[in-house]
């Protein structure tokens, strides 16, 4: 069946310092893959999207592309801020899936001053 | 207002005891989902609705059991709690058009003794 891989956390980084946060899947045909972003003590919010090959998904600074020859979909910024302290989840809608999203296991990072 | 709200937000409960987490949304969506997270594995789909009259299990739905109300309204229910449902639980919903966007309340946090 679908799956998503992330990379294990907790992930620590200074301050403008640069993320990237790995994702790979595992999905048949061509899946639409997003990445929610969960704050402290709230529920998970869509971050950014893409939904074919090549897409890129940006939002709040935060870019992703939709690698198919790779089956990766790597969230990256340039410059985190403390206030992008959070648990990030990669995850994907596919045909197999019935219109379920499957989730990864979701890395948290805490950005320091 | 919150668009998906859940109640309780916080539930101490013990073994054996019956538990009903409620779910409501204003956003008019059709798919009702519920889910729990459990550190490191990411979130699990427990059971989820599409309308009024479908429901369906999702993968881990050995222990729970739900009701849709009403478009708006999709409640989980606990029979016989057991230490190991002690969890994170969240709701979501789509709507039937962008059924790949999920929109989570704020989670019920339960702890059973």
């Amino acid at each position: 069946g679908d799956s998503v891989t992330q990379m294990e956390g907790p992930v620590t980084l200074s301050e403008e310092a640069f993320l990237t946060i790995n994702c790979t899947y595992t999905a048949t045909g061509y899946p639409s893959l997003f990445w929610y972003v969960q704050y402290p003590g709230e529920g998970l919010q869509l971050l950014l999207k893409a939904t074919k090959a090549d897409d890129k998904g940006s939002n709040k600074g935060f870019e992703a592309t939709y690698r198919k020859e790779t089956t990766s979909f790597h969230l990256e910024k340039g410059s985190v801020q403390v206030s992008d302290s959070a648990v990030y989840f990669c995850a994907l809608s596919g045909k197999t899936s019935y219109d379920k999203v499957i989730f990864g296991p979701g890395t948290s990072l805490s950005v320091i001053p | 207002d919150a668009d998906v709200t859940q109640t309780p937000r916080n539930r101490i409960t013990k073994t054996g005891k019956r538990i009903m987490l409620e779910c409501s949304q204003t956003k008019g969506h059709d798919r009702m989902y519920w889910y729990r997270q459990d550190p490191g594995l990411g979130l699990r789909l427990i059971y989820y609705s599409f309308d009024v009259k479908d429901i369906n299990k999702g993968e881990i739905s050995d222990g729970y059991s739900v009701s849709r109300q009403a478009q708006a309204k999709f409640s989980l229910s606990l029979e016989s709690a057991i230490p190991n449902q002690t969890a994170l639980y969240f709701c979501a919903t789509s709507d039937r058009q962008g059924a790949d966007e999920q929109f989570f309340g704020p989670g019920t946090r339960l702890t059973v003794l």
